[in-house]
């Protein structure tokens, strides 16, 4: 059974950094297309970045060059890493599985949430 | 404001058929990218619908089909159920802003009378 469980959310203040996991099973992160999707409260959906099982990543415009998506093989787990977080990264994130790519997400986590606020 | 339009909601007694529709642009749907369609019921994370336009995701029920024509997709909901009452999102990828990108409608609240 696939199983994604995202942590490391919190509060953090404007301008901080956080790190964000997504533990995987039922699967192999590195042979998928990985992504993190997030929510502002009462919003839609917003893509993040993605991970290609080859390697290769993308962001949103939103967030490149202030977020950084990889993984560890040994652990089957992806990470997001955040920094100069601004008040609009207040969000749900979500961790989600495509596996073959321009497949859509099959799978999703819960969630993890952030909050950025003074 | 997000790259694929969707009705802010939409609502449908009890057994009605309701539609979702979803309009995008050359540089996405009409660009061949396939559309995949999800609802995320009240509190929880969202759940794969609709896949590659109109392939229904491993136990959903065959009240629920999805299409696409040129530009736009559109989700059917069939014997309408109160459990259906839920956000629906469609999703698909766009060319222009980079050599991918993923992209979501705004959402539709589904509501059931």
């Amino acid at each position: 059974e696939v199983q994604l469980v995202e942590s490391g959310g919190g509060l953090v203040q404007p301008g901080g950094s956080l790190r964000l996991s997504c533990a995987a099973s039922g699967f192999t992160v590195s042979h998928n297309y990985m992504s993190w999707v997030r929510q502002a409260p009462g919003k839609g959906l917003e893509w993040v970045s993605i991970m290609f099982s080859g390697g290769g990543t993308y962001y949103a415009d939103s967030v490149k060059g202030r977020f950084t998506i990889s993984r560890h093989e040994s652990n089957n787990t992806l990470y997001l890493q955040m920094t100069t977080l601004r008040v609009e990264d207040t969000a749900v994130y979500y961790c989600a599985r495509d596996p073959r790519s321009h497949a859509g997400f099959w799978d999703w986590g819960r969630g993890a949430l952030v909050s950025v606020s003074s | 404001q997000s790259v694929l339009t969707q009705p802010p909601s939409v609502s449908g007694a009890p057994g009605q058929r309701v539609t979702i529709s979803c309009s995008g642009s050359s540089s996405n749907i009409g660009a061949r990218y396939d559309v995949h369609w999800y609802q995320q019921l009240p509190g929880a994370a969202p759940k794969l619908l609709i896949y590659e336009n109109n392939n229904r995701a491993s136990g959903v029920p065959d009240r629920f089909s999805g299409s696409k024509s040129g530009t736009s997709a559109s989700l059917a909901i069939t014997g309408l159920q109160a459990e259906d009452e839920a956000d629906y999102y469609c999703q698909s990828y766009d060319n222009s802003l980079s050599p991918f990108y993923v992209v979501f409608g705004g959402g539709t609240k589904l509501t059931v009378l």
